[in-house]
């Protein structure tokens, strides 16, 4: 596709369920970011990958969240046992090497 | 640590120049890079600033001066659809390069 996507767009779920974030970066973009937002917040940086080399999860809220790429390309968020804290919009990016980065539209997640 | 400081809101007026200004505190970084975000969507890239000094794109310009921890976004000949989220954002150094750290956003309203 010409941009990044992200599946669902829309994720309503329990507290205490599981949720996967999917994020489809730019073809040919090495590096692959996610982000959340809350509402009326600027973005929190949680996870980046960057070719082949270990991925950098310091902005990781808790053991909760974790995230993998597969194959360099598509990558999915995984947050176990949500909180209503956790809802907010994730965003993903991608970028090829230090430049602009190009967001995904996002997936807005509410934990009832 | 690093932050960034941004004012929370700013209002001008159809035609005129606002400057958006953001101050950082952080040890080093690799740019500092201004995105854009209307409401209920994805940030889009605006401006990268390596070096000191300004950055002319059409109606936006960038400036930044490393020496004092400050960058500014100046908006010219304002219009309706300029009225959006201004983020600024750092990568610091010695965190990998593609690390990137926003601000809350400055929220500018463009009235007629």
């Amino acid at each position: 596709g010409a941009g990044v996507s992200q599946s669902p767009s829309n994720k309503v779920t329990e507290k205490g369920k599981d949720v996967e974030l999917r994020c489809d970066p730019i073809s040919g973009h090495t590096a692959l970011y996610w982000y959340r937002q809350s509402l009326g917040q600027g973005l929190e940086f949680l996870i980046y990958f960057q070719g082949n080399s270990a991925p950098d999860k310091s902005g990781l809220p808790s053991d909760r969240f974790s995230a993998e790429r597969t194959g360099g390309s598509v990558s999915t968020l995984t947050i176990q046992r949500t909180q209503q804290e956790d809802s907010a919009v994730y965003l993903c990016a991608s970028s090829l090497g230090v430049d602009e980065q190009f967001f995904g539209p996002g997936t807005r997640l509410t934990v009832l | 640590g690093q932050n960034i400081d941004q004012p929370t809101e700013m209002t001008a007026t159809e035609g005129a120049i606002v400057q958006i200004n953001c101050t950082y505190q952080t040890s080093g970084f690799n740019g500092l890079f201004w995105y854009q975000q209307h409401a209920g969507e994805a940030p889009t890239f605006l401006s990268y600033n390596v070096l000191d000094g300004l950055e002319e794109k059409g109606r936006f310009s960038s400036f930044l001066s490393r020496s004092k921890g400050y960058s500014y976004l100046l908006l010219k000949e304002l219009q309706m659809k300029d009225s959006a989220s201004y983020l600024c954002a750092v990568r610091p150094l010695n965190t990998g390069g593609f690390k990137t750290i926003f601000g809350a956003g400055t929220r500018l309203f463009v009235k007629a």
